[in-house]
């Protein structure tokens, strides 16, 4: 089966750098997405990798290594704003377009 | 705001019952998604439209069913509600296959 595995929690302090990771098992793998969500709101994109390397964005990076069936989501200096679940979604192929979300973590940044 | 428009925002309905959940895509977007999170899990992707025909399945329940329409708008329809459908229920649009999912802000529907 499909499967994304990311860390259930993350604390961090404001203004501190943050690493979420995100190994997945899947077929018919094309990219891997991230996204952010507030307590109950809409999940919202923040970046998206076709290729290996990194992807910076602002304060937001995503990296990823086919070869090892990885990636990961960087946050730079910390906002309390950014407490916020984050999840990653891999991309599927064959027949449609199949974003399979991981199981997402909570992260939490504290003064 | 993503300019994904989903109704009702919330819905309170007896087990056994119907619903229809309703979702309009940002302009211009052809695929429509719908994804179900229930209480702290994650994103359990249920189904895709494209243009008006189905394109992906997920593990959708027999008792669920989807449909795009002609206008682009779409509907979730669930039937025989147990009290494990209480979730949050997303719709979400996108361009193209590759293009980044833009959600709505979720029906939350509670069965009692």
């Amino acid at each position: 089966g499909q499967s994304l595995e990311q860390p259930s929690e993350v604390t961090a302090v404001e203004g501190a750098i943050v690493q979420i990771n995100c190994t997945y098992q899947t077929s018919g793998f094309y990219g891997l997405s991230w996204y952010q969500q507030h307590d109950g709101g809409a999940p919202t994109f923040l970046s998206y990798n076709a290729l290996d390397g990194l992807e910076e964005t602002g304060r937001f990076s995503s990296f990823l290594s086919r070869s090892d069936s990885y990636g990961y989501l960087l946050l730079q200096e910390l906002q309390m704003k950014d407490s916020a679940s984050y999840f990653c979604a891999a991309l599927l192929t064959g027949g449609g377009n199949k974003l399979t979300f991981g199981t997402g973590t909570q992260l939490k940044v504290e003064l | 705001d993503s300019g994904v428009t989903q109704t009702p925002k919330h819905l309170i309905t007896a087990t056994g019952q119907r619903v229809t959940l309703r979702c309009s895509p940002r302009s211009g977007d052809l695929s429509v998604y719908w994804y179900q999170q229930s209480l702290d899990q994650g994103l359990q992707f249920l189904i895709q439209y494209y243009n008006g025909e189905e394109r992906a399945k997920g593990n959708i329940l027999e008792r669920f069913s989807a449909q795009q329409f002609p206008d682009l708008h779409s509907e979730l329809n669930l039937s025989s509600l147990e009290l494990g459908d209480s979730a949050l229920y997303f719709c979400a649009s996108s361009v193209g296959v590759n293009s980044p999912l833009h959600f709505g802000n979720g029906t939350r529907l509670t069965v009692t």
